[in-house]
């Protein structure tokens, strides 16, 4: 299984709404990642989590929050958006902090939309 | 810092054209170097990698080679199909140890598109 799983794949939410991304794997990375891409972009690192600690945060806005309940789990808590927030967000994973000789799997994202 | 060049798009090619899409690096160490797929409405997909020099990737008739002198992994395919329509990246991933360990860095992104 070489599956990370996003839920859901759309999401229309309004900019004082409350929403979280879900993101699923199993096989046993301990590191795991969320990026945001825009149409036509590469995908910007968002944060990085290795052993279930954030590790990295690249100066996101706290209306963003992410959080790692277990080694398989990711989650990206949305709250009080802007517009400018609409993308496509990709959850990855890879089998050691960086992937240095290993690749990172991702998901197929979830496409946001603020309204 | 770590930074990745591709070549500008799109780029449009006949079926069974041969591909080229160039990508150099700026990096310290020794990068992993990685060539991920977009299909549309889709997330990434891992194409091919290397992560020392001169190693040679390749992936459904894609090829690239770790060229440390010239700090480049083009990507080539001898015979291109429809249904490689696609963005692809070229990505570094930095050295163990180093200060962007735990980082992808993606190219630009080029926009394939093949005709029938």
């Amino acid at each position: 299984d070489t599956e990370v799983t996003q839920t859901p794949k759309h999401l229309v939410m309004g900019m004082t709404n409350k929403k979280s991304l879900k993101c699923e794997q199993h096989m046993g990375h301990r590191a795991m990642y969320w990026y945001k891409q825009k149409a036509k972009k590469p995908p910007e690192l968002m944060f990085v989590y290795s052993y279930e600690k954030l590790s990295i945060n690249e100066s996101v806005p706290s209306r963003f929050s992410p959080e790692c309940p277990n080694s398989s789990l990711l989650n990206l808590h949305l709250h009080a958006l802007q517009p400018e927030d609409s993308a496509l967000y990709l959850c990855a994973s890879s089998r050691l902090p960086g992937g240095g000789n290993t690749e990172a799997f991702f998901g197929q994202g979830t496409r946001l939309t603020v309204v | 810092g770590n930074s990745v060049t591709q070549m500008e798009g799109p780029v449009t090619l006949s079926e069974e054209a041969f591909l080229t899409i160039n990508c150099t690096y700026t990096a310290t160490g020794y990068p992993s170097l990685f060539w991920y797929v977009q299909y549309p409405g889709e997330g990434l997909q891992l194409l091919l990698k290397a992560t020392k020099a001169d190693d040679k990737g390749s992936n459904k008739g894609f090829e690239a080679t770790y060229r440390k002198e010239t700090t480049s992994f083009h990507l080539e395919k001898g015979s291109v199909q429809v249904s490689d329509s696609a963005v692809y990246f070229c990505a570094l991933s930095g050295t163990p140890g180093g200060t962007s360990y735990g980082k992808l860095t993606f190219g630009q992104g080029t926009i394939l598109t093949v005709h029938p």
